[in-house]
């Protein structure tokens, strides 16, 4: 499985864009990359998804560079609701195989 | 909108009991799974499980641990014989299937806390 890198941790204020950056350098062929937000006491929330270029949902956006060995998971104007853990996971995208969580970066949204 | 649901919230009991988590996954998934995370630690992968057995486990999941689907909705981890270090939080994860959007979708967990 691929290894991520992501920062521990980031601080922000509200209304900022927040840019977590995480590095997967063995990324196979196949594989996806995965975010997922985490508040404390909770189960993990898909966030988004994507194989290159750029995504963007209701949520977020994606940015993945041509050789995908890094992605930037990108938050615009984030609120006090933001702060949380945000993991970077990159997997296959087929159910049987599992996705491995890393440490995940804490973000800390300040008002 | 469709969830994972798991009972109970929080359990508590002695080391050397049996535990059984129970998971109710969105009903039209096919993949199931269980994680833990331990208080202050990171999301541990446990087992997925497809079409009734299991289909990857990590080197957590060792003989203490089984998993089953004993019907058509229920989906359960049982940990024999808790030992202090067992007490995490545990999540259960349910996915639609190949061809969907790669989402997992978690219920809110169960806190164990063995004494």
């Amino acid at each position: 499985l691929a290894k991520t890198t992501q920062p521990i941790s980031m601080d922000s204020y509200e209304g900022q864009e927040v840019n977590i950056t995480c590095s997967h350098n063995n990324i196979a062929t196949n594989d996806y990359i995965t975010w997922y937000q985490q508040f404390p006491s909770q189960g993990p929330r898909f966030i988004i998804q994507g194989y290159k270029t750029k995504v963007t949902n209701e949520v977020a956006s994606l940015f993945i560079p041509a050789d995908r060995k890094s992605s930037t998971l990108s938050l615009p104007r984030v609120s006090l609701s933001d702060t949380a853990v945000y993991y970077c996971l990159v997997a296959l995208d087929t159910g049987r195989r599992a996705l491995t969580f890393g440490s995940g970066t804490r973000l800390q949204v300040q008002p | 909108e469709p969830e994972v649901t798991q009972t109970p919230s929080h359990q508590v009991t002695q080391m050397g009991q049996e535990v059984i988590l129970r998971c109710v996954p969105i009903s039209n998934h096919l993949y199931f799974y269980w994680y833990r995370q331990i208080l202050g630690q990171k999301v541990e992968f446990l087992v997925s499980f497809y079409n009734n057995e299991i289909s990857e486990k990590s080197e957590i999941f060792d003989d203490q641990f089984s998993v089953e689907r004993p019907d058509g909705s229920n989906f359960t981890l049982k940990i024999r014989s808790t030992k202090l270090e067992d007490s995490a939080m545990y999540f259960c994860a349910s996915r639609e299937g190949v061809g969907d959007t790669g989402e997992l979708f978690f219920g809110e967990g169960s806190r164990l806390t063995v004494l």
